[in-house]
């Protein structure tokens, strides 16, 4: 069985920085690219973008290029989210999710992670 | 970047009524390379339709997608009690693979 399950709730403070995780199991984690999405509270979903595990190929949407950074460690099946400094308008739920082909849309998801962002 | 908006904002139906859902792209999406997802609340969205008209694994009939092109429709045939959430449509034809807005189906 597919999964993917994502670290716990965050809350940092403004300028912090942070690191999110995302493990895959049940697949062979190196071929499946692995995104991450934000919804805002009460709000949509946005497509943040995508890295490929096998060679950490990465696609950012021009909207979140420079504010965070995507990373994987294969050898534990692990993906990353980071943010070397945090804003109050990073408060949002993140979900890592996987598309069964690229491109493609996304079939397996995580739980989410919630990181707040409060001084 | 492909803008997708999504209509109505709300729908509000009663329990076996049809529901019709529109996605209208700012662009051609190329190869109707079109997604529906449904997301109850504390929920991460499930994905439903995808290639504009196929269903996902598991997901029941009276879900279906249909469309090309720049405007896409979901339909519920008859709405169950469990089918009351908020429904997205995706595009991933062209990187960044956008989100519509979404569609919120409540209960008349």
């Amino acid at each position: 069985e597919v999964q993917l399950v994502q670290s716990g709730a965050e809350v940092k403070k403004p300028g912090e920085s942070l690191t999110i995780s995302c493990k895959g199991s049940g697949y062979n984690f190196a071929t499946y690219w692995i995104g991450w999405v934000r919804q805002m509270p009460g709000k949509g979903l946005e497509w943040m973008g995508i890295i490929h595990p096998g060679d950490s190929d990465t696609r950012y949407s021009p909207s979140f290029q420079g504010q965070v950074t995507f990373s994987v460690d294969k050898s534990i099946s692990t993906a990353y989210l980071q943010w070397s400094s945090l804003k109050a308008s990073d408060t949002a739920m993140y979900y890592c999710a996987r598309p069964f082909g690229f491109p493609g849309p996304f079939n397996y998801w995580g739980q989410g992670t919630l990181v707040t962002v409060s001084s | 970047e492909i803008v997708l908006t999504q209509s109505p904002g709300t729908l509000s139906l009663s329990p076996g009524a049809r529901a019709t859902l529109s996605c209208r792209a700012s662009q051609s999406v190329t190869s109707n390379y079109l997604a529906w997802y449904q997301q109850k609340p504390g929920q991460a969205p499930r994905l439903l339709i995808y290639g504009a008209s196929r269903r996902a694994t598991g997901i029941p009939d009276r879900f279906s997608g249909s469309g090309s092109g720049t405007d896409f429709t979901l339909t519920i045939s008859r709405v169950e009690p469990e089918d009351f959430a908020v429904y997205y449509c995706q595009q991933y034809g062209s990187s960044p693979y956008t989100f519509g807005q979404g569609t919120r189906l409540e209960i008349k």
